[in-house]
């Protein structure tokens, strides 16, 4: 139990709508990362916040977004989403500087048809 | 440009017996390194980790071991126990303050009973 939860667990969207991933980071932890992981691979970085501003970005594209409140939960948005986006979205908190602290959440599937 | 890499995709191992499972990485800035497991339909769990600064690191049944010159490390799991049987990941961060993790392709490890 990592006290990372993330919601929905899973859920089915048609191309070209939008989706909103939801997080709720360890208690004490002010960092909030998000990674995409497809069948077989390895989880890629998308972003990172840290006292509510981005804080990094991988190789993603705009239309992925996010947000972080107050209280370091976090939120991850897709625009316009195409097959490709179909993975498990995982979310990571941690606190900044601590690196051996980065606890996952249980992942959000995300099936786009 | 595939920075970490886990070179075996699966790897059977005898209860009892040690388990190996390898990692290689191309950048040597990485200052840390981590290893999840993972179990299908759930998010990464830590499990150990090592500074570039050291060579080993011990945590009961699991040890890291970090070659800096070859830039290769390995996780070593005695005694392997059917619990163990998961995805592992061997990922890498930067610098603390910068934990963005870059993560292997995974090693689909099975404990045969």
């Amino acid at each position: 139990e990592t006290g990372v939860t993330q919601s929905p667990t899973h859920l089915i969207k048609t191309r070209g709508q939008q989706v909103t991933l939801r997080c709720s980071s360890q208690s004490g932890h002010n960092t909030v990362s998000w990674y995409q992981q497809a069948l077989g691979q390895g989880p890629q970085f998308i972003f990172q916040y840290y006292r509510e501003e981005e804080n990094g970005r991988g190789n993603f594209p705009p239309r992925f977004s996010g947000l972080q409140f107050p209280n370091y939960s976090s939120e991850l948005n897709v625009n316009a989403l195409e097959l490709d986006d179909s993975a498990l979205y995982l979310c990571a908190s941690s606190f900044q500087g601590a690196g051996n602290t980065i606890y996952f959440g249980e992942g959000s599937w995300l099936t786009v048809v | 440009d595939q920075q970490v890499k886990q070179n075996s995709p699966s790897l059977s191992v005898q209860e009892g017996r040690i388990s190996i499972l390898n990692c290689d990485y191309t950048n040597s800035m990485f200052d840390y390194f981590l290893w999840y497991k993972k179990y299908p339909a759930e998010g990464p769990t830590f499990l150990i980790s090592i500074s570039s600064i050291k060579d080993k690191n011990e945590d009961g049944r699991f040890t890291v071991f970090l070659n800096k010159s070859a830039k290769h490390l390995s996780l070593h799991i005695v005694p392997s126990q059917p619990g163990d049987s998961a995805v592992y990941f061997c990922a890498a961060f930067l610098n603390f303050g910068n934990e963005k993790l870059t993560f292997g392709t995974g090693t689909r490890l099975t404990i045969i009973p």
